[in-house]
């Protein structure tokens, strides 16, 4: 069976700090793993996916995330943390020729000033 | 602008009435899928649809039905058997199940008063 787990419900960074949000699954076949963002109220939206081939993914806004076959992990970074970054994040994963994607429970990210 | 519109955005339902949740994509998409997210618990899959006139349950559909008679549309009835249904629902749909990833639409928030 599939599962996600993302380290940390919250993670608050100060504006212009690296920002890890971190990410590991289980899986008995290869994955395909997906980070989604969601602003309040709102539906979400992909941030950066990882199917095949290059194992660092570069997504939008300046994130990127590295895929770790050995560590079972998919964290989510960034170099300099923006305001507008706050939001909450979502680790998925499905597994290849499978039909559901299991999201992790979410991390909220908040930026100080 | 191709999309997914969830309607209404706000819903406020009696104890025991049943309620629909409206769906509409208009991205040509075969797979389409609802949610449901809680605080704290990520996102649960209620039902999925990969075809029109074929839907299948997801890991939480008991109190939900749904249908799918056109492609483009995939309403969900949230029914009196639904226990608490306090929630926000989010539709989604992707060119196919699995390793494509999801679109989702704006949200509908549901409250039992």
């Amino acid at each position: 069976a599939q599962s996600v787990t993302q380290l940390g419900s919250h993670v608050s960074v100060s504006e212009g700090a690296l920002v890890l949000l971190r990410c590991n699954y289980s899986s008995s076949v290869p994955p395909y793993l997906f980070w989604y963002v969601q602003y309040p109220n709102q539906g979400l939206q992909l941030l950066l996916k990882y199917t095949t081939g290059a194992t660092l993914v570069k997504g939008i806004n300046g994130f990127e995330a590295e895929f770790k076959k050995s560590e079972t992990s998919f964290h989510l970074t960034k170099p300099s943390a923006h305001m507008s970054d706050a939001a909450e994040y979502f680790c998925a994963v499905t597994r290849t020729g499978g039909f559901k994607t299991i999201f992790g429970a979410g991390t909220r990210l908040f930026v100080k000033a | 602008d191709g999309g997914i519109t969830q309607s209404p955005k706000y819903l406020f339902r009696k104890e025991g009435q049943n309620v629909t949740l409206s769906c509409e994509q208009n991205l040509n998409h075969d797979a389409m899928y609802w949610y449901r997210q809680d605080p704290g618990q990520g996102l649960r899959l209620i039902y999925y649809s990969q075809i029109v006139n074929d839907f299948q349950k997801g890991d939480i559909a008991e109190g939900y039905s749904v249908s799918r008679e056109k492609k483009e549309s995939f309403p969900l009835t949230v029914t009196s058997a639904q226990k608490n249904p306090t929630a926000f629902y989010l539709c989604a749909s992707s060119v196919k199940t699995g390793n494509t990833e999801a679109f989702f639409g704006q949200g509908t928030r549901l409250t039992v008063v």
